[in-house]
């Protein structure tokens, strides 16, 4: 596709809900990020993947957060068991991979945990 | 570790003057690479601007360049001749070979003033 892109653009749940983000990357890109950026915030790392392994999970915060990318594609953010302070927005970008080389982003999903 | 420090919460700058956005870096490791992204109100995360620590010369894009003091670990980002529609949440971040994700500062939001 022309750019990232992620859905739903926005979710409302209840606290103890799981949730589901999904994340689709530029084609062809192999590296594939998630963060996480509270209202008035900068952006917090949570998980990079480079193809479908992920070298680098020291962002999540909390066993109740996961990830997973299949098909060097898609990814899926799970989060089991919302609470209030997981309402955020949550970004995905994804890049060729390389240090030099830049991450797209895509325009996120808010997340609103009531 | 990396780390990525903007001393700038906020600054404001008249339209058609220039602005220098500051950023201060720390690593360990002699390969990386700087970038400035631009989040409008909208939420979007826009690649402006990239420079490799191996870049000889400051990078430029249009009205964007870059002022890289390696010795000082400064990547300050100048905006000439400021617009309007540059009023927006300005980001630097740091990535390197250890750590194949960008590490974000806390962001300094700019406001062009007519």
């Amino acid at each position: 596709g022309a750019g990232v892109s992620q859905s739903p653009s926005n979710k409302v749940t209840e606290k103890g809900k799981d949730v589901e983000l999904r994340c689709d990357p530029i084609s062809g890109h192999t590296a594939l990020y998630w963060y996480r950026q509270r209202l008035g915030q900068g952006l917090e790392f949570l998980i990079y993947f480079q193809g479908n392994s992920a070298p680098d999970k020291s962002g999540l915060p909390s066993d109740r957060f996961s990830a997973e990318r299949t098909g060097e594609s898609v990814s899926t953010l799970t989060i089991q068991r919302t609470q209030q302070e997981d309402s955020a927005v949550y970004l995905c970008a994804s890049s060729r991979g390389d240090y030099n080389s830049p991450l797209h982003f895509g325009n996120g999903t808010r997340l609103t945990v009531t | 570790a990396q780390k990525i420090t903007q001393t700038q919460p906020g600054m404001f700058v008249q339209e058609k003057e220039a602005v220098t956005l500051d950023c201060t870096y720390d690593t360990s490791d002699p390969s990386y690479g700087l970038f400035w992204y631009k989040q409008p109100s909208s939420g979007e995360m826009i690649f402006l601007i990239y420079q490799g620590s191996y870049d000889q010369q400051n990078a430029t894009e249009g009205r964007y360049s870059l002022n890289f003091q390696k010795a000082r670990k400064s990547a300050n980002l100048v905006i000439s001749a400021s617009q309007l529609g540059d009023s927006a949440m300005y980001f630097c971040a740091l990535m390197d070979t250890g750590r194949r994700a960008l590490t974000f500062g806390s962001g300094t939001r700019l406001q062009v003033q007519p």
